[in-house]
């Protein structure tokens, strides 16, 4: 199947800083790209739908400025974490969808923050 | 509202078959995934339903009714590392990704 990256895969930094975490589809080109928020022993919450070349559509309660989306080119998309708190220490996984052969997302390995 | 349901926890015997089942009510559907999440990492795909019927992918095999709004996951031969929970979801009107809470399978020797 295809291939998502995403890169760091751990990320510990102190609070009040800024991480970046990239997401790359590594066989595909990819339009939308999806960035997930998943807290422990919770399902998936969609932050943001990413498309190329245009803003990202953040879903409800979600922070623009916070969390900011950047979808640079038909492989990569980022998500910067600015002034990160202890509450956004979360597992953060992005997915890229392909329209080929079928329409299908595919997930990253997801990147582990944690903000102390 | 849309609404995905599924058990919250199963258990299985190694070698055994387990079937985890998948109720939705959405507005609109083009489709239905099922992942499998072990812990601490990202989902990856295991099958994608778009019309009724039986598809089936070597161990793994998943169901679709529309009319019932039902989909099932069929794992055969269960093996230890098959522990892990497993997400339905369904892709509503706009496209969107509707999320199950997930199911947790716990293979015992």
């Amino acid at each position: 199947g295809a291939v998502v990256s995403q890169h760091p895969s751990r990320v510990i930094c102190k609070s009040g800083t800024s991480v970046k975490i990239e997401c790359r589809s590594l066989d595909f080109q990819a339009t939308t790209m999806f960035w997930y928020r998943q807290f422990p022993k919770q399902s998936l919450m969609l932050m943001a739908t990413s498309n190329e070349g245009s803003k990202a559509t953040y879903e409800q309660g979600v922070e623009k400025d916070k969390f900011l989306i950047n979808h640079a080119s038909l492989t990569l998309s980022t998500l910067t974490v600015t002034s990160a708190h202890p509450e956004d220490s979360s597992f953060y996984i992005c997915s890229a969808r392909s329209g080929s052969p079928q329409e299908t997302q595919y997930f990253g390995p997801g990147t582990r923050l944690l903000v102390l | 509202g849309q609404n995905i349901d599924q058990p919250t926890e199963m258990t299985a015997t190694e070698g055994a078959i387990v079937q985890i089942n998948c109720t939705y009510q959405t507005s609109g559907f083009n489709g239905l995934f099922w992942y499998q999440q072990h812990a601490g990492e990202a989902p990856t795909f295991l099958s994608y339903n778009v019309l009724d019927g039986l598809e089936e992918k070597g161990r793994f095999s998943s169901f679709l009714s529309r009319s019932k709004g039902y989909s099932y996951l069929l794992l055969k031969e269960l093996q230890m590392k098959d522990s892990a929970s497993y997400l339905c979801a369904v892709v509503d009107s706009n496209y969107q990704l509707i999320w199950g809470a997930g199911t947790k399978l716990i293979i015992k020797p």
